[in-house]
């Protein structure tokens, strides 16, 4: 399987702030990596497709770069909504995700 | 728009046999991949597998000789049943739909039905 590394695996950021997370995949995935978003109780919600395409209705604030096995999860002037766990998720082979950020409020 | 809705058990004894049912409104079977994913504290997110409206699956490799992916599209529901479960296999249970082009994204949740196998 391949294998996705998240870093940091938490942080503590306040609002308005500029969070980066980032995954490394174990192989070349080229631009087959999505990124979620999950709240607490609640099922991921879809937010970066194709390593850098916005899903629809997701703030812009939200983007995604990258390609083969390093790819970055960026969001800018965090707001009090996004304090939330990140997952990466590969499909360029068997499905797998990363083991999460957790993004919390400094 | 696109909702899912996880049904089934929510008890599953150990050695016994978990079924779930997803039920799919606002899009075509035709348009997706229909899949099943789990959660647990200790292992994350598992993709476990999934299947076109054809009826083709993948399953994840670990899981492949217990797990059963079945579709119905007349009745828009697809389910999962997994054998032999263990405390392993306690998770909460989602199903989704997965983009057949692009970056394979799961873009479409139910809201999640946990499963605990307990006796």
């Amino acid at each position: 399987d391949i294998r996705l590394t998240q870093s940091p695996s938490s942080l503590s950021a306040s609002v308005g702030d500029t969070v980066t997370i980032t995954c490394r995949a174990s192989q070349s995935i080229g631009n087959s990596l999505n990124w979620y978003q999950q709240k607490s109780g609640r099922a991921p919600k879809l937010l970066i497709f194709g390593a850098s395409s916005l899903q629809s209705g997701v703030p812009s604030r939200f983007s995604g770069s990258g390609s083969g096995t390093d790819f970055t999860l960026t969001i800018s002037s965090l707001q009090p909504d996004d304090f939330a766990t990140y997952y990466c998720q590969q499909s360029y082979a068997i499905i797998t995700f990363g083991a999460g950020t957790n993004v919390e409020i400094k | 728009q696109v909702q899912l809705q996880e049904s089934g058990p929510g008890l599953v004894k150990p050695s016994e046999t978990l079924s779930l049912t997803c039920s799919v409104s606002g899009a075509s079977m035709f348009d997706y991949f229909w899949a099943w994913i789990r959660q647990t504290p200790g292992k994350g997110l598992e993709w476990v597998g999934d299947i076109s409206y054809t009826g083709s699956v993948s399953y994840k490799p670990s899981a492949r000789s217990r797990v059963t992916i079945s579709v119905d599209t007349s009745m828009k529901l697809f389910s999962l049943t997994l054998k032999s479960v263990t405390a392993a296999d306690t998770a909460v249970y989602y199903c989704a739909s997965r983009a057949t082009s692009g970056g394979g994204q799961l873009e479409h949740w139910g809201q999640g039905t946990l499963v605990t196998v307990s006796s």
